[in-house]
């Protein structure tokens, strides 16, 4: 959902439940994406990424969706577990020559209850 | 080294003081990129270099921040005049060879707070 300032979006499920993170993006000519999840006092760390040519990849208990025409993403969670408590962002890069330049959504916060 | 490495972790300086951060990157990267991100946001892009050169410096706040990478290694964020708006995580991140579509892998962030 929306989030103003400091309040990020939260998610909370109980271990073992399928959680989904969701993220809107604004550039049209975004053609690579990437989550990243960030544990408190950490970098972000990469989970899974996709390319524009793609609806859907899949990888060890996560899955990531992009849907171009309403320029959506989410990544799906597996029978979550209480390691998986952090910040989720997504990410995505320009086409054309903005190689480095990352744009990062605002993150949810996924809280996983033993 | 195994990944990105960040120093100082954590620095405390005053206001109008110069600072400078360190960031070492995967080896054999080629492309080193800073951000820094304020408390409750998702990281900001600064700069980007592609060996010793900035592709793109776009994200630079204003003339008070500058980085080096002279030997296509090692990069150092400077920032003089420091005010207490500098107050972030300053990111650094490396990756392959820069080309599109390419992953950029983190280091943990220095953490600097301007009193």
């Amino acid at each position: 959902g929306e989030s103003v300032g400091l309040h990020l979006p939260t998610l909370s499920v109980q271990e073992g439940d399928n959680s989904i993170i969701n993220c809107a993006y604004s550039n049209s000519a975004s053609d690579y994406f990437i989550w990243y999840k960030q544990e408190s006092g950490k970098g972000p760390q990469f989970i899974i990424d996709i390319r524009s040519n793609m609806d859907k990849r899949q990888g060890q208990r996560v899955t990531v969706l992009l849907n171009k025409t309403v320029k959506h993403l989410s990544l799906q969670i597996a029978a979550t577990q209480p390691g998986d408590s952090a910040v989720y962002f997504c990410a995505d890069l320009g086409g054309g020559t903005s190689y480095g330049k990352l744009t990062f959504g605002q993150g949810t916060i996924l809280t996983v209850h033993p | 080294g195994a990944g990105v490495s960040q120093t100082p972790s954590n620095k405390v300086t005053e206001k109008g003081k110069y600072v400078e951060l360190r960031c070492d990157p995967i080896s054999g990267h080629t492309a080193l990129y800073w951000y820094r991100q304020s408390l409750g946001q998702g990281p900001e892009f600064l700069i980007y270099f592609q060996g010793t050169g900035a592709a793109d410096d776009s994200g630079l706040p204003n003339d008070r921040f500058f980085a080096v990478r002279p030997e296509g290694s090692v990069s150092t964020l400077k920032i003089q005049r420091t005010e207490r708006g500098d107050s972030a995580v300053y990111l650094c991140a490396s990756s392959l060879r820069g080309g599109p579509q390419e992953t950029q892998y983190f280091g943990p962030g220095t953490r600097l707070l301007v009193l």
